[in-house]
């Protein structure tokens, strides 16, 4: 299966930049990768993928490294609401296997 | 509304018995996957559905098993209810098919369904 690493938690300020790092070694040369977050119990949601080039939406931005063995994502000024668990991921075999994720909170 | 239906919203049922949770994919979706979210194992894959087809399989139970029908939804079949089986299970679909990746690959998730065995 796909295996990603991740910190279990991190904290970050109100109106401050989080940074959420994610290793993905064994990654593929043709295999994507995709942030999801999960608040609460919720359905996941989708926030960015990319290949090789860092990517930018109304959301987020994605850093790959050149070797594509890891990945940042940058939420450019965290709000309370971006409180959640953030993973992750790529498809392997067919198979998007989510990790255990990064909990983030975003303290006031 | 993240376009994928997912129904009933919640179920309790007792042990031994059997459920069927349903899954409508967003419009122009033709894969389906099956997650399983208990409190202390994280999002587990189930299963991927393309096109009516099983394309990949994850740690799905014998006692579980799915199907995607020619209009596209799907449905998980869970049988021989245990205590553990109590989750939430999400539903989520996507474009393509994800053996050949091509970006197109985003997951949108349902609400979920959750299961309570009593």
């Amino acid at each position: 299966d796909a295996k990603t690493t991740q910190p279990t938690s991190m904290d970050c300020a109100e109106g401050r930049a989080a940074n959420l790092p994610c290793n993905h070694s064994t990654i593929s040369g043709n295999e994507y990768v995709y942030w999801y977050r999960q608040i609460h119990s919720q359905g996941p949601q989708y926030i960015i993928h990319g290949l090789k080039n860092n990517e930018t939406n109304e959301m987020a931005s994605l850093i790959i490294t050149e070797d594509r063995k890891s990945s940042t994502l940058i939420l450019p000024h965290a709000t309370l609401r971006d409180t959640a668990v953030y993973y992750c991921i790529y498809t392997n075999a067919g198979k998007s296997t989510f990790g255990d994720g990064t909990t983030l909170t975003v303290k006031p | 509304d993240s376009g994928v239906t997912q129904t009933p919203k919640h179920l309790i049922t007792a042990t031994g018995q059997r459920v069927t949770l349903r899954c409508s994919p967003r419009s122009g979706d033709l894969s389906v996957y099956w997650y399983q979210q208990s409190l202390d194992q994280g999002l587990q894959f189930l299963i991927q559905y393309y096109n009516g087809e099983e394309r990949a399989k994850g740690n799905i139970l014998e006692r579980f098993s799915a199907q995607q029908f020619p209009d596209l939804h799907s449905e998980l079949n869970l049988s021989s209810l245990e205590l553990g089986d109590s989750a939430l299970y999400f539903c989520a679909s996507s474009v393509g098919l994800s053996g050949r990746d091509s970006g197109a690959n985003v997951l949108t998730f349902g609400a979920g369904s959750r299961l309570t065995v009593l």
